[in-house]
């Protein structure tokens, strides 16, 4: 089975600085995609950065950016420039490329704070 | 498009009450699951369903039914309903496990169970 794993309940962060939330999976799968979940106080969940186990590059999104490690099975994601509507509950996720479900892996999640 | 619209917002229920959390999508997907989150831990999985008329269990089942009758429903059903059922629900949908592979999420229910 997948389990995802975010060892960093909470992390805090001046305005405008970086911030790199880690992040573990496993799985004996070759092919997959990995997530970052933002979710605010509103409590939606909004896509942030996806990557494709296949692609060697790292995926980024303006100031968000990941660093995959296929063999180490970690995607730990870098928010650059920090701003206050950046805080949020951050959600690593993992998803099988094959068979019915789709079903979202996701970890327990770690609470960015950012501070002005 | 409304995307994934989730009702009620917020239910608060008496131990064994029943009752529906709806959702529904616009974007003609054909995949849509339902997930819980409890304080402290990620999403899990309740339901799942790949199509109209086609549901399976996820990770956690017990307590609950689907049905998928159409393809923009997919209801939610507390039997009776438990403490242990104090949860946010989340509804997603997806265009199809081939082409698309973003997930779209409703913005929850916030569920009570006294």
């Amino acid at each position: 089975a997948q389990t995802v794993t975010q060892s960093q309940p909470e992390m805090s962060v001046q305005e405008a600085e970086t911030v790199t939330l880690s992040c573990t999976y496993d799985t004996s799968e070759s092919d997959y995609y990995l997530f970052w979940y933002k979710q605010p106080p509103s409590r939606q969940m909004i896509l942030v950065i996806r990557q494709e186990a296949y692609k060697q590059q790292n995926a980024t999104e303006n100031r968000f950016s990941v660093n995959f490690q296929k063999a180490a099975k970690s995607f730990s994601l870098k928010i650059s420039d920090s701003q206050l509507g950046d805080a949020a509950m951050y959600f690593c996720a993992y998803r099988s490329a094959w068979g019915f479900g789709n079903v979202l892996h996701c970890g327990s999640g770690t609470q960015v704070i950012v501070l002005p | 498009n409304a995307g994934v619209t989730q009702t009620p917002k917020f239910q608060v229920l008496k131990t064994g009450q029943s009752m529906t959390l709806q959702c529904a999508q616009d974007m003609n997907h054909e995949y849509m699951s339902w997930y819980r989150q409890d304080p402290g831990m990620g999403l899990r999985l309740i339901h799942y369903s790949v199509g109209a008329g086609i549901t399976d269990q996820g990770e956690v089942p017990n307590g609950y039914n689907v049905s998928r009758s159409t393809t923009e429903d997919f209801p939610l059903r507390l039997l009776s309903a438990a403490p242990s059922q104090t949860s946010v629900y989340f509804c997603a949908s997806q265009r199809d496990t081939s082409t698309d592979y973003e997930q779209y999420f409703g913005p929850g229910t916030r569920l009570t169970v006294t």
